[in-house]
């Protein structure tokens, strides 16, 4: 049964530092990985999506790498604002799941301090 | 992009009402889902559909049902409510499992 795990649970840095969150999985089969922000109260919004076939994705200061070999997500988010403050998932949809079910994290809670 | 409506972002019922949570799609998408979130517990899958009439149970399915009559509509039914299901549901979409999912802005379920 895949197993996904977001370790730290929770994380303070202050504003300008880069952010650097793990993800990690226990079966390599899987089809994508996803990123997702989640804003206390509401949905979830997608960050990144990563095919299993790629090593990494960018977009703006976000930038995610897939190492499925080794099961393993980061993702980075540069020079952080206090804006970037929310819980991030990460999710993997595995292969051998019946229609397209995701396995998620339980999550990085992230607060950046002005 | 692709939108998911969830219609109603606040609820509060009675413990015993039967209980309608709708969510809507609009890219023609396969694949729906539901899932609860509670704290502590993450996210659990309710059910999901793959086709119109096609429903399978997911991890927590007791004391819900699912309908999808039509491909861009997916409904949550509790067919009696208790305090136990006082969560934050949130729906979700996908066409094919090369693609990821998009949620709704969920809604977070009082049952009193």
């Amino acid at each position: 049964k895949q197993e996904v795990t977001q370790i730290p649970a929770a994380l303070s840095v202050p504003e300008g530092e880069n952010l650097v969150l793990n993800c990690s999985f226990t079966d390599s089969a899987i089809y994508n990985l996803q990123w997702f922000r989640q804003d206390p109260g509401k949905g979830l919004t997608s960050l990144l999506l990563i095919q299993s076939s790629q090593r990494e994705q960018t977009s703006g200061r976000l930038n995610a790498s897939l190492d499925k070999s080794s099961g393993r997500s980061t993702l980075y988010i540069a020079a952080s604002q206090p804006g970037d403050s929310a819980t991030y998932l990460c999710a993997v949809s595995p292969i051998k799941a019946a229609g397209n079910k995701l396995t998620f994290g339980g999550g990085t809670r992230v607060l950046v301090k002005p | 992009d692709v939108k998911v409506t969830q219609s109603s972002r606040y609820l509060v019922k009675r413990t015993g009402e039967k209980v309608f949570l709708e969510c809507v799609q609009d890219m023609d998408h396969e694949n729906m889902f539901w899932y609860r979130q509670d704290p502590g517990l993450g996210l659990r899958l309710i059910y999901f559909s793959y086709d119109v009439k096609m429903k399978e149970k997911g991890d927590i399915p007791e004391g819900y049902s699912v309908s999808r009559e039509k491909k861009e509509r997916f409904s949550l039914i509790l067919e009696s409510a208790s305090t136990n299901q006082t969560s934050m549901y949130l729906c979700a979409s996908s066409p094919t499992p090369n693609y990821g999912y998009t949620f709704g802005s969920g809604t977070r379920l009082t049952v009193v």
